[in-house]
């Protein structure tokens, strides 16, 4: 089973409110990710979980905070966001070999839209 | 040097027909080259990937052709049908430790035609 799940699947929120979206992945992956896909374009990496600890962040605006609680678990907070981050936000997860992750799974997706 | 670049933007072929899309990159550190899929509202999915010690994977009806001398690789989807119409991104990785962070092209629109 390949299965990486996200909640909720739309979400609207106002500039001034805090939200948060959740991943789960069971698969026993020790690689998560989320990314940022806009209409007609790649998905654009936001930040890397190995391990359950923060190994990359691509210059993400701190209205995008992100968590990993456990192995299985990623959540992306948010806070006081612009109409410009609506999007739809990605997790995925990978197997760690050794050094190397491989195969990477996407979740649905959560559909963002800020007012 | 950590683009890739993905041709065409967007596909028409007919039912049955072949589809062929193509993937260009620079860095000869990459070395692992993945397909996604993806349908409108919907994740990426993996579709088929290959590493440069292959010059060619089958897996059905898609087939990634490899050629590392030219630093290219291409999707073939042979009998195209409906349900191949999505949006197809090639992507790279690099050695990266534990990261595993891809480089993805810019993404082919593929519309069959019934």
């Amino acid at each position: 089973d390949t299965e990486v799940t996200q909640t909720p699947k739309h979400l609207v929120m106002g500039m001034t409110n805090k939200k948060s979206l959740k991943c789960e992945q069971h698969m026993g992956h020790r690689a998560m990710y989320w990314y940022k896909q806009k209409a007609k374009k790649p998905p654009e990496l936001m930040f890397v979980y190995s391990y359950e600890k923060l190994s990359i962040n691509e210059s993400v605006p701190s209205r995008f905070s992100p968590e990993c609680p456990n192995s299985s678990l990623l959540n992306l907070h948010l806070h006081a966001l612009q109409p410009e981050d609506s999007a739809l936000y990605l997790c995925a997860s990978s197997q760690v070999w050794g050094f190397e992750v491989y195969e990477q799974y996407f979740g649905p997706g959560t559909r963002l839209t800020v007012t | 040097q950590q683009q890739v670049k993905q041709s065409p933007q967007s596909l028409i072929v007919q039912k049955g027909g072949i589809s062929i899309i193509n993937c260009a990159y620079e860095n000869t550190a990459f070395d692992y080259f993945p397909w996604y899929q993806q349908f409108p509202g919907k994740g990426p999915a993996l579709l088929i990937a290959i590493r440069p010690d292959v010059s060619e994977k089958k897996e059905g009806r898609f087939t990634i052709s490899f050629n590392k001398s030219a630093k290219q690789f291409s999707l073939h989807i042979m009998d195209s049908q409906p349900g191949d119409s999505a949006t197809y991104f090639c992507a790279a990785k690099g050695k990266s430790g534990n990261t595993g962070k891809l480089i993805f092209g810019q993404g082919t629109t593929l519309q069959v035609k019934p």
